[in-house]
């Protein structure tokens, strides 16, 4: 099977705009989630989708936006960047299906967003 | 509040040893654990998930043990080799009902050198 796959993989942005992430689960996975990874914070959860519900969500403000859509793929948007929004952004797939789900993350490669 | 602690200090081992990283944590019941390898500018990579209710588990030169009671998982590479030189991540998932929540810690840096 294909790996998760993310778009772009690097990113250049200037203060104020917007930016639009893209990520494409691996075949069979209806969970995708989102990641902010700095050097300091460590992974930071930004929220999941599974069948274009978001799940789960964590504390991040709203300027950080996402969507699922039906074929499980999924975009992060962050609107009105700022300087400290320059990250490695993460998308992880997993089958998340039942109780019995053990939500192994399989993770994309990422995108590096910087933010100027 | 819940929290992971891992080695926050990289270590630097001699080829050959074995690696060992803990992985704590607090006011936390998890229902499994799991344990991941990133490499720089990559993204993390599942190696090992441990349940509740098991102490231990093996994969090749890996090997996960889980203390509930200690609230602690140690992390160990056997023969290690340069290769193995990564940051390594825990990640507890707590379920609620039907949910299911990752915690994740910062990650230890793992040098082995030659």
């Amino acid at each position: 099977k294909a790996g998760v796959t993310q778009t772009p993989r690097y990113l250049i942005k200037t203060r104020g705009q917007q930016v639009t992430l893209s990520c494409s689960p691996i075949s069979g996975h209806r969970s995708v989630s989102w990641y902010q990874q700095t050097p300091g914070q460590g992974l930071q959860f930004l929220f999941e989708y599974f069948s274009e519900t978001q799940r789960n969500k964590g504390n991040f403000p709203g300027r950080f936006s996402g969507r699922q859509f039906s074929n499980s793929r999924s975009e992060m948007n962050v609107s009105t960047l700022e300087l400290g929004d320059s990250a490695l952004y993460l998308c992880a797939s997993s089958s998340g299906q039942g109780a019995r789900a053990t939500d192994t993350q399989y993770f994309g490669p990422g995108t590096r967003l910087t933010v100027l | 509040s819940q929290k992971i602690e891992q080695n926050s200090e990289a270590l630097n081992i001699q080829e050959g040893k074995t690696a060992t990283l803990t992985c704590n944590y607090t006011n936390y019941s998890p229902a499994y654990l799991q344990w991941y390898r990133q490499d720089p500018g990559r993204g993390p990579v599942f190696l090992l998930l441990i349940r509740e209710n098991e102490k231990e588990k093996r994969k090749e030169r890996l090997k996960v043990t889980f203390d509930t009671t200690l609230k602690q998982s140690l992390f160990h590479i056997t023969a290690s080799q340069p290769a193995d030189s990564a940051t390594y991540l825990c990640a507890l998932v707590k379920r609620a009902g039907n949910n299911r929540k990752l915690i994740w810690g910062l990650g230890t840096s793992l040098a082995v050198n030659p």
